[in-house]
C-alpha cells in the first residue's frame, strides 16, 4: 500500500469550500485512491475514490494530480456535520490501511 | 437494504473472560475485514476474510485472538482471556469482492471494555 501524508489539522468556515490535500508519491499504478471520513467515534465512511481522473459524487469532488503523486478531496460547501477525521488511503486488492488521517473542523 | 451489522454494539467483559464480536457483511458481500481502534489512535488492520477462507491475518495479535467467516452465518472476531488493553472499538467492514475499485462499507463497531 502506498504510504500517504495528509496535514494533520484543518479548518474551514461553514459553507465554504474545504480542500483536503494528500500526498501519495509512491502510489503505484495499479492502486486507488480512496478517501474515509470517521465522524467521531462512528464506523468510517466511504466518501470517494478514484484511480486517474478526477470523481466527483453527491458528497465530494477528487481531484487527482497526471502523476498521480498527490490529490486533493474537495467538499464544495461545507458545513457543521463535516467535522470528522477524513483519512486519504492510496490501495490495491486487498486490505485499506489507515494512517492518521487530517482532522477537519467547521467554524461557524 | 441492510448495511454491515455489528453486535453487540457495546460489550464489558472481566479480565480473563471471552470476548465474541459478530459482524454481518452487507447482502451480496463475501469479502470480510477487522479493524481495531485503541482509545484516541488510528484504526488498524487486523485480519481480512472470505467465506471459509483467512486471506491475511497480519494484523491480528499472536495470541488470544482468531477470526472466522462460516459459510453460513456472521464472521466472529473472538478474543480469548481478555485484558485491560484489549478495550477498544473494533470496527467491521466488508466489500463485494477484493479488486481496486470496490470500497468497503463499515459497520458502527463494537465497543469493548475490559474491566
Amino acid at each position: 500500500d502506498a504510504k500517504t501524508t495528509q496535514p494533520t489539522s484543518m479548518d474551514c468556515a461553514e459553507g465554504r469550500a474545504a480542500n483536503l490535500p494528500c500526498n501519495h508519491s509512491t502510489i503505484s499504478g495499479n492502486e486507488y485512491v480512496y478517501w474515509y471520513r470517521q465522524i467521531h467515534s462512528q464506523g468510517p465512511q466511504y466518501i470517494i475514490h478514484g484511480l486517474k481522473n478526477n470523481e466527483t459524487n453527491e458528497m465530494a469532488s477528487l481531484i487527482i494530480t497526471e502523476d498521480r503523486k498527490s490529490s486533493t478531496l474537495i467538499l464544495p460547501h461545507a458545513t457543521l456535520r463535516d467535522t470528522a477525521v477524513y483519512y486519504c488511503i492510496g490501495a490495491g486488492a486487498q486490505k485499506l490501511v489507515f494512517g492518521q488521517g487530517t482532522r477537519l473542523t467547521i467554524n461557524p | 437494504n441492510a448495511g454491515v451489522m455489528q453486535n453487540p454494539r457495546h460489550l464489558v467483559r472481566r479480565r480473563g473472560q471471552e470476548a465474541r464480536l459478530r459482524c454481518s457483511p452487507m447482502k451480496g458481500h463475501s469479502h470480510v475485514y477487522w479493524y481495531r481502534q485503541l482509545p484516541e489512535e488510528g484504526l488498524k488492520f487486523m485480519v481480512y476474510l472470505q467465506k471459509e477462507n483467512i486471506i491475511d491475518e497480519s494484523g491480528m495479535p499472536k495470541e488470544r485472538f482468531s477470526a472466522e467467516f462460516p459459510k453460513e452465518g456472521p464472521s466472529i472476531l473472538r478474543i480469548q482471556q481478555v485484558v485491560r488493553g484489549d478495550s477498544a472499538a473494533y470496527f467491521c467492514a466488508s466489500s463485494p469482492g477484493a479488486r481496486e475499485a470496490y470500497g468497503y462499507t463499515f459497520g458502527s463497531g463494537t465497543r469493548l471494555t475490559v474491566v
